[in-house]
């Protein structure tokens, strides 16, 4: 699978887009982005994915750019219960594991 | 619907004895992973299975770790003789296919 970069951590004022993004310029054709996230204390949870175009579900937005080695998450309007770190996953479709890196710890702020 | 299911959420043991974290996958799914994750660490994949088949084991250490998803039932992962750096977060995810993975609260492990 390829490698995501990711920066570090990120703050986000409450009410604002929270506009997350991973750089993943080894990517193949047939890979995917995918995004979770991890509250404090709690299980990954699924929050989107995608393989060319623009992805929108109720929770946020994908991005991948045309030549897709990066790809943006976009949280329309943060809010302080999405404070978590937030994983960028460039995978196969069929492959078994997630290859979790460090992610990118989302501070919301009121 | 209830999602992923692990117990015990919590669970101490002491140098040496044997820990057994249970995870129902979402009615339907019947693939199961199993991550573990040290503390200020990301995930690190470990195991993959179907009903009564281990799929993909690359991620365990070789010993003193099992899994089994059977017939019937959770699926177990199973810790012998338990070390201090057994210590860990340990979530299980499962799919319908091998897709979207959706993970469970996890059982954090404290050795003692």
């Amino acid at each position: 699978d390829a490698k995501t970069t990711q920066p570090t951590s990120m703050d986000c004022a409450e009410g604002r887009a929270a506009n997350l993004p991973c750089n993943h310029s080894t990517i193949s054709g047939n890979e995917y982005v995918y995004w979770y996230r991890q509250i404090h204390s709690q299980g990954p949870q699924y929050i989107i994915h995608g393989l060319k175009n623009n992805e929108t579900n109720e929770m946020a937005s994908l991005i991948i750019t045309e030549d897709r080695k990066s790809s943006t998450l976009i949280l329309p309007h943060a809010t302080l219960r999405d404070t978590a770190v937030y994983y960028c996953i460039v995978r196969l479709y069929n492959n078994n594991d997630m290859r979790f890196g460090a992610g990118t710890r989302l501070t919301v702020k009121p | 619907n209830a999602g992923v299911m692990q117990n015990p959420r919590h669970l101490v043991r002491r140098r040496g004895q044997e820990a057994r974290l249970r995870c129902s996958p979402v009615k339907g799914h019947s693939h199961v992973y199993w991550y573990r994750q040290l503390p200020e660490e990301g995930l690190k994949f470990m195991v993959y299975l179907q009903k009564e088949n281990i799929i993909d084991e690359s991620g365990m250490p070789k010993e003193r770790f099992s899994a089994e998803f059977p017939k019937e039932g959770p699926s177990i992962l199973r810790i012998q003789q338990v070390v201090r750096g057994d210590s860990a977060a340990y979530f299980c995810a499962s799919s319908p296919l091998v897709e979207t993975q959706y993970f469970g609260p996890g059982t954090r492990l404290l050795v003692l």
